[in-house]
């Protein structure tokens, strides 16, 4: 079974610095990856996804991640925030090969992202 | 607009109520889910559904049934209410498309049990 650990519950930053929130997944199989951001009040909305290719993805707002499969990690990175960033971003995993149990999407417990002035 | 809809979006229910969370996606997905949101816990699956017809138990089943009513619908129901349900609770659906290959969630149910 697959498991994501969000390294930090809560990251603060000035604005225009940079930032970086991690995620490590551990899966027995090749995995997709997520990341998701949900605004106070609001629902989820995807910021970016790994399915193949490239290990550098790129999504809306300016962030991008990395895949490491080495590492199994999936950190997410901004290279300058800015107030509106100030949410709570949840990194999750799938694994490949759907069937069954297979394809449930886990997630992490959230990393809250506070953008100061 | 294609997606995940969600009905109701608040409900506060005393103990012991019943209730059912609708959900309907209008996407053709296979796949459907319930999730429920609690503080520092992220997101954690109750049930989930493969394919219209067939139903399965996800992380924390306990306390809810499921009912996947076709393709399009995909119900959460509560028999007997507990204030440890409070919680905010997600439908999702899925595609294998490709590239597509994603989830597309529901706006949330944020429901008080008291």
């Amino acid at each position: 079974a697959q498991s994501v650990t969000q390294l930090d519950s809560q990251v603060p930053v000035f604005e225009e610095a940079p930032v970086e929130l991690r995620c490590n997944y551990s899966s027995s199989v090749s995995v997709y990856l997520f990341w998701y951001v949900q605004y106070p009040n609001q629902g989820l909305q995807l910021l970016l996804k790994y399915l193949s290719g490239s290990t550098l993805v790129k999504g809306i707002n300016g962030f991008e991640a990395e895949f490491n499969k080495s590492q199994t990690s999936f950190h997410l990175r901004k290279p300058s925030v800015h107030i509106s960033d100030t949410a709570e971003y949840f990194c999750a995993v799938s694994d490949m090969n759907y069937g069954g149990s297979q394809g449930n999407l886990i997630f992490g417990k959230g990393t809250k992202l506070s953008v100061k002035p | 607009n294609a997606g995940v809809t969600q009905t109701p979006k608040f409900q506060v229910l005393k103990t012991g109520q019943s209730m059912t969370l609708q959900c309907a996606q209008d996407m053709n997905h296979n796949s459907m889910y319930w999730y429920r949101q609690d503080p520092g816990m992220g997101l954690r699956l109750i049930y989930y559904s493969a394919s219209e017809g067939t139903t399965d138990k996800g992380e924390v089943p306990n306390g809810y049934n499921v009912s996947r009513l076709n393709k399009r619908e995909f119900s959460l129901r509560l028999e007997s209410a507990a204030p440890s349900q409070t919680s905010v609770y997600f439908c999702a659906s899925m595609t294998l498309g490709g590239t597509e290959y994603g989830y597309t969630f529901g706006s949330g149910t944020r429901l008080t049990v008291v």
